[in-house]
């Protein structure tokens, strides 16, 4: 999607904590969220945040939020070889339809 | 816990042909979103319904149209079908009357090919 933007490719080590970068554009952005999507298999949520907060932690996912450069990153603590995937970062206003980025595809090496 | 459902799972077409999508809300969702996903390309949202009405309308073409019924299943209706149209089709629903963040449940996907 134009509005959301990625970076295409993140290669890491397992073990290791992985940054996934997004810029959006729209400002009236009220959520942003991550999603995972394996192999031939469907969009799953991984976390959203909302637009007045900077921070939220889940388990291995911390997702910061930088509304004023309109900058979202997803770290994923102790990656493993099951975090391989593709990772979309969306936003929506007001939970409306979505807008989606290109996708980063993380590889996890052993 | 029963998620949403699509129909069929895979569909092969020729050019020209028509094709229908179905989609299956999570019980008592009211609201269903239809995405398509090209090869390698993000999900563009083409099209939404709550409460049976069209609700938002996003980047879904003129040869395409979507209804929401009584029971809250979705159909996506495709004539004309292109070679361009070939993707991976999803539907999410949620419940949206309830809390001001409502969580998209999508589906597993329709994969549509046009020979």
């Amino acid at each position: 999607g134009e509005d959301v933007e990625q970076s295409l490719f993140l290669s890491v080590r397992e073990g290791d904590s992985s940054v996934i970068n997004c810029t959006y554009t729209d400002s009236s952005s009220t959520y942003l969220y991550w999603y995972k999507q394996e192999p031939g298999a469907g969009l799953q949520l991984l976390t959203y945040i909302f637009s007045n907060m900077d921070m939220k932690q889940d388990q291995r996912l911390t997702v910061l939020l930088n509304k004023k450069d309109k900058h979202l990153s997803l770290r994923i603590a102790d990656t493993q070889t099951g975090d391989s995937a593709i990772y979309f970062c969306a936003e929506s206003y007001n939970n409306n339809d979505m807008r989606f980025g290109a996708g980063t595809r993380l590889t996890v090496k052993p | 816990a029963a998620g949403v459902i699509q129909s069929p799972r895979h569909l092969i077409k020729e050019k020209r042909e028509t094709a229908t999508l179905k989609c299956y809300p999570i019980p008592r969702h009211d609201t269903v979103y239809w995405y398509q996903q090209g090869p390698g390309q993000d999900p563009q949202f083409l099209i939404s319904f709550y409460e049976k009405m069209q609700s938002d309308k996003g980047s879904i073409p003129d040869r395409f149209s979507a209804q929401q019924f009584s029971d809250y299943h979705s159909e996506l209706n495709m004539s004309s079908l292109e070679l361009g149209d070939s993707a991976l089709y999803f539907c999410a629903s949620s419940l949206k009357w309830t809390s001001s963040y409502n969580e998209q449940f999508f589906g597993p996907g329709t994969r549509l090919t046009v020979l």
